[in-house]
């Protein structure tokens, strides 16, 4: 079963416009933690947010929010305001409590979103 | 500037012909990681390290070796390249202890895209 489940392969959105792309999550541990990275045309992996499974409220960080949802395992990423530089590849990721040794990221295979004028 | 660098960017070889993808920190960071990135399938961890002289297998291992005799350093060696390594390889590192409890602990290199012929 896939562990992060991210259901949009591609999305568009008019500029200055909320997004929210979606993730979902698969884990029988108590303790995780969930990301989301940024990967411009560029290439590299833009960290964006962070929420940790015992957090009461959701994260936020300038434009970015991350709606997390524990009971339906969802965490979605929700862009506020968005600009032509938003347009890039993105990847929401968790790391398992029970694996705090190998400390693995696992990905969701992304969702392009492109913020159109 | 706290960074992971990677070299080369681009690299382009021949099957079987042995390469080396560098990877250097200079955040004193204990954990270091190498994931490939596909399309569709995100980032998958191949070799991860700990710490100097401990390095173990991810999910997608073989073809691959690593080493760790410098806590800054973790080069990804592939002794006999072949055509399903073509890909995009990601180096990151963090900090043991996760601190703050936040999630920027992770950093990533700009990544190092390999074709093999």
């Amino acid at each position: 079963a896939q562990k992060i489940t991210q259901t949009q392969p591609g999305m568009f959105v008019q500029e200055k416009e909320a997004v929210t792309l979606d993730c979902t999550y698969d884990t029988s541990d108590q303790s995780y933690g969930l990301f989301w990275y940024k990967q411009p045309s560029s290439g590299e992996m833009i960290f964006l947010i962070y929420q940790g499974s015992y957090d009461e409220q959701n994260a936020t960080e300038g434009r970015y929010s991350l709606n997390f949802q524990k009971a339906r395992k969802s965490a979605n990423l929700v862009i506020s305001a968005s600009q032509l530089g938003d347009s890039a590849m993105y990847f929401c990721a968790m790391r398992e409590g029970r694996d705090t040794g190998r400390r693995a990221l696992t990905f969701g295979s992304g969702t392009r979103l492109q913020v159109q004028p | 500037e706290a960074q992971v660098t990677q070299n080369p960017r681009y690299l382009i070889t021949v099957t079987g012909k042995k390469l080396t993808v560098t990877c250097s920190q200079n955040m004193n960071h204990e954990y270091m990681s190498w994931y490939r990135q596909d399309p569709g399938l995100g980032l998958r961890q191949i070799y991860y390290s700990m710490n100097v002289e401990v390095t173990d297998k991810g999910d997608v291992p073989e073809g691959y070796k690593v080493s760790r005799k410098e806590k800054r350093n973790f080069p990804l060696i592939l002794e006999s390249p072949s055509p399903n390594q073509t890909s995009l390889y990601f180096c990151a590192s963090s900090r043991h202890q996760e601190g703050s409890g936040r999630g920027d602990g992770y950093t990533f290199g700009s990544g190092t895209r390999l074709t093999v012929v």
